[in-house]
């Protein structure tokens, strides 16, 4: 398995410019989300998906959309990039907890984004 | 959810033990103590978690105080690859959105050689 996979590493926009950062899960997972961490700071979460076709808000989603159209995949998506977007983005996967089980959240490696 | 409250920083020499705390005072009944680290330029990986009883896995140890109002993640021997911030979480894993994980800043822990 190739567990949690982000593209890119890394990436400089200028300011107002979009993009998309990818993520992508072989697992099988139903619950996949996004994070961001700035300088000294713990993990913020962004957006999250329970399943394909289901997305809702996390702490600080403004700024960023997100769809989930296959298990797979759950892109994030910076619609006009701000300075205030400079940071780390994770994306983690897991199967969904209940109340009786616990499923270990899996990250991938990062997205350093630097917003000019 | 409940707050947890860690040190900033630890140090620890390599092949001793290490005691990471966490205080979370208001702890509900129904919430799970959880355990991630962070190694440098990575993402987070899971370290262990528990409820009430004390914990073992190949990775550490968990010890949950008796009022659960404290924990201690237990690394038996520290090695190098060790350095890294833990997150001590509480989520209360019956609820909607249980898979959501709030991290707070964590304890940088330094191990020397």
């Amino acid at each position: 398995n190739a567990g949690v996979t982000q593209t890119p590493k890394f990436q400089v926009l200028k300011t107002g410019q979009s993009m998309t950062l990818q993520c992508a899960q072989d697992m099988n997972h139903e619950y996949m989300s996004w994070y961001r961490q700035d300088p000294g700071m713990g993990l913020r979460l962004i957006h999250y998906s329970v399943g394909a076709g289901i997305t809702d808000q996390g702490e600080v989603p403004n700024g960023y959309n997100v769809s989930r159209s296959t298990t797979e995949d759950f892109p994030l998506r910076l619609l006009s990039a701000a300075p205030s977007q400079t940071s780390v983005y994770f994306c983690a996967s897991s199967y969904l907890v209940t109340g009786r089980s616990y499923n270990e959240q899996f990250f991938g490696p990062g997205t350093r984004l630097t917003v000019l | 959810d409940a707050k947890t409250t860690q040190p900033n920083s630890m140090e620890s020499n390599e092949e001793e033990p290490v005691h990471l705390p966490c205080n979370h005072s208001t702890i509900s009944g129904t919430d799970y103590i959880h355990w991630y680290r962070q190694l440098p330029s990575q993402g987070p990986e899971y370290v262990i978690h528990g409820l009430t009883s004390n914990v073992n896995n190949r990775m550490a140890s968990l010890a949950i105080a008796e009022d659960r109002k404290s924990s201690t993640l237990i690394l038996h021997r520290a090695t190098l690859r060790d350095a890294a911030v833990y997150y001590c979480i509480l989520r209360d894993m019956r609820v909607t959105g249980a898979n959501n994980l709030f991290f707070g800043t964590g304890t940088r822990l330094t191990v020397i050689p």
